[in-house]
């Protein structure tokens, strides 16, 4: 069966540190990959998304960048985080177009 | 911006009772519906689907309404318990631009007093 890896849970930074949050899949080949951050009371905001190896998009311009190294490893990235960069960050697979996505755990990033 | 959007972001309700949450979307094109249910601190999980060849499609306990005419999504929740209390998202798998990516509203929060 496949699962998905996030960590940490929670993380504490101030503010201009760097920004490593890592995300692997196991049990699927070539998914699609998603990092989404919800703030407090919202939805769901889609920060980057990839169908492959190298092959990322951005949705939102930010602070943030997002990586793919190996198929089933998407790491989201920041060199200098703001406070506006506190948030819980969730990563996800999906397989094909119109399937269901699969979350991890979250994040708790808090930029102090 | 969010291209799905939801009525109430908080619904109250006592434990045996009916729940409906409701979603409107903006994509006339989106073809696929999610329903995901989220629990305090944790990543959203899947609780139903529907395609849009469908209008209704059930589940345990769940039941998921699709009327493509005026773009509006509902979940039921039959005889609801404590245990369904969460925040609940709707979610569309098309982006206006024609990306298939799971696109959310911004959640409805559902309280189950026993």
């Amino acid at each position: 069966s496949q699962t998905i890896h996030q960590w940490p849970a929670t993380l504490v930074q101030p503010v201009g540190s760097p920004l490593s949050l890592e995300c692997t899949v196991e049990g699927t080949s070539n998914p699609n990959l998603y990092w989404y951050r919800q703030a407090a009371g919202r939805g769901l905001q889609l920060l980057f998304y990839s169908v492959g190896i190298g092959q990322i998009s951005s949705e939102v311009p930010q602070n943030l960048s997002a990586s793919r190294p190996q198929d089933r490893q998407f790491i989201l990235s920041s060199k200098k985080l703001l406070l506006s960069d506190s948030g819980f960050y969730l990563c996800a697979w999906s397989y094909g177009q119109n399937t269901e996505a699969f979350f991890g755990q979250g994040t708790r990033l808090t930029v102090v | 911006g969010e291209s799905v959007g939801l009525h109430l972001p908080t619904l109250s309700v006592q434990e045996g009772d009916n729940s409906i949450i409701n979603c409107a979307y903006s994509n006339s094109a989106s073809d696929y519906f999610i329903w995901y249910k989220q629990e305090s601190g944790k990543g959203p999980q899947f609780i139903i689907d529907i395609r849009s060849n469908m209008d209704k499609r059930q589940g345990q306990r769940v039941t998921v309404l699709l009327n493509k005419t005026v773009k509006h999504l509902s979940l039921q929740i039959a005889a609801t318990q404590p245990g369904d209390s969460a925040v609940y998202f709707c979610a569309e798998n098309k982006t206006p631009g024609g990306s298939y990516i799971p696109t959310f509203g911004r959640g409805t929060s559902l309280i189950v007093h026993p």
